[in-house]
């Protein structure tokens, strides 16, 4: 299958700064991306979804001024997180839609603790 | 009601075991349908892809879609303790988008 990688795989900072995680389909292109935010022993829940070339797609109640998205190239999306507060803390998770366009990969996730 | 329901367990089930795990669903235009398993502080690994109503099997594993009844089954054969972790059902109309189950912790005991 293809293969998604997250950049860093974990990471603390204090509350007020921001923090950047990147996205990257290693052996394909994705024209699209999507980010997901999930809490301990939940589901995964829909952020945003990032185009290439263009805006990207917020899902209802996610803050985009906060949670900022770039698709830079067709292989990286990068997700930063401005001004972090602690309840901002969670596992954040991306994905790539495979060749066929309707399965999905996802990256390793990125767990952010602020403190 | 939410639109696809999966049982969040846990379930518990001795090495060996035939495991099955299910979704339901009530969006009629899901066409594809994916089993993930993520274990702990993972990010989720796709199981198994179908599309539209059958069986498909690879491995130890058999997913079942039954649109009819709008019911989805991924069924484990001869269980191992590397098999415990969260099983997650999703699926979509072909929008990209994927509409996800809530997970099924399993547990298989040595």
């Amino acid at each position: 299958g293809a293969v998604v990688s997250q950049h860093p795989s974990r990471v603390i900072c204090k509350s007020g700064t921001s923090v950047k995680i990147e996205c990257r389909s290693l052996d394909f292109q994705a024209t699209t991306m999507f980010w997901y935010r999930q809490f301990p022993k939940k589901s995964l829940m829909l952020m945003a979804t990032s185009n290439e070339g263009s805006k990207a797609t917020y899902e209802q109640g996610v803050e985009k001024d906060k949670f900022l998205i770039n698709h830079a190239s067709l292989t990286l999306s990068t997700l930063t997180v401005t001004s972090a507060h602690p309840e901002d803390s969670s596992f954040y998770i991306c994905s790539a839609p495979g060749q066929g366009r309707n399965e999905q990969y996802f990256g390793p996730g990125t767990r952010l603790t602020v403190t | 009601q939410k639109e696809v329901e999966q049982d969040p367990g846990p379930l518990s089930v001795p090495e060996g075991a035939i495991v099955s795990l299910n979704c339901t669903y009530s969006n009629s235009a899901f066409q594809y349908f994916m089993w993930y398993r993520q274990y702990s502080r993972k990010g989720p690994e796709l199981l198994m892809y179908t599309y539209s109503s059958g069986n498909k099997e690879d491995g130890r594993f058999t997913a079942q879609v039954d649109k009819s009844s709008k019911y989805i089954s991924l069924f484990i054969r001869d269980s191992q303790p590397s098999d415990s972790a969260t099983y997650l059902c999703a699926m979509t109309n072909a929008g990209n988008m994927l509409t996800f189950g809530g997970g099924t912790r399993l547990m298989v005991k040595p």
